[in-house]
């Protein structure tokens, strides 16, 4: 069946820093890849997505690239802010099979 | 534009009790989702619909049943509420004729707690 993991955490780092969140998947079909952001308090948004192998999405500083090799969608940004404090959870979707990793809580400090 | 709103935020049920989680969008969105957050967990799919009078089984469906009798609306039922029912519950709306690529846009939940 489908699965995604993610890598555990939380994650702190000092403003600036460069951020690497890791995710890697199980699809018995030709997923599509998602990254969504949790703020405290509110429902998830969609951070960048990807629909196929080699794709690379990328929104507010943010990227990631579909590896179909690797089974990997590993979220990137080369210099965080306080402001990207959340829960990032990366997603895939398989036609109307939809699943979610456990999440990982991102703290950036000033 | 409210985009998907979710009510109520908060809720206490005793075992045995029955409640509706309410859900409703204003963006015309055909397809629409109900998810469970665990504490420490990603969001598991509990029931979808992909339009008004259509529903299907997510993930997670036991214990929960779902009605869609409009386009706006989509609520959750809890008919015998247990312990295991403890989460937060997301509801979420997508439009787009291709189930691999829209996108979801989700309300602010519903913490519900089953003592």
């Amino acid at each position: 069946g489908n699965s995604v993991t993610q890598m555990e955490g939380p994650v702190t780092l000092s403003e600036e820093a460069f951020l690497t969140i890791n995710c890697t998947y199980t699809a018995t079909g030709y997923p599509s890849l998602f990254w969504y952001v949790q703020y405290p308090g509110e429902g998830l948004q969609l951070l960048l997505k990807a629909t196929k192998a080699d794709d690379k999405g990328s929104n507010k500083g943010f990227e990631a690239t579909y590896r179909k090799e690797t089974t990997s969608f590993h979220l990137e940004k080369g210099s965080v802010q306080v402001s990207d404090s959340a829960v990032y959870f990366c997603a895939l979707r398989d036609n109307n099979d939809m699943r979610f990793g456990a999440g990982t809580r991102l703290t950036v400090k000033p | 534009n409210a985009g998907v709103t979710q009510t109520p935020k908060f809720r206490i049920l005793k075992i045995g009790q029955s409640m509706t989680l309410q859900c409703t969008q204003d963006m015309n969105h055909n397809y629409m989702y109900w998810y469970r957050q665990d504490p420490g967990m990603g969001l598991k799919l509990i029931y979808y619909s992909v339009g008004a009078g259509i529903t299907d089984k997510g993930e997670v469906p036991n214990g929960y049943n779902v009605s869609r009798s409009t386009t706006e609306d989509f609520p959750l039922r809890l008919e015998l509420a247990a312990p295991s029912q403890t989460s937060v519950y997301f509801c979420a709306s997508s439009y787009g004729t291709s189930l691999s690529t829209d996108t979801q846009y989700f309300g602010p939940g519903t913490r519900l707690t089953v003592l």
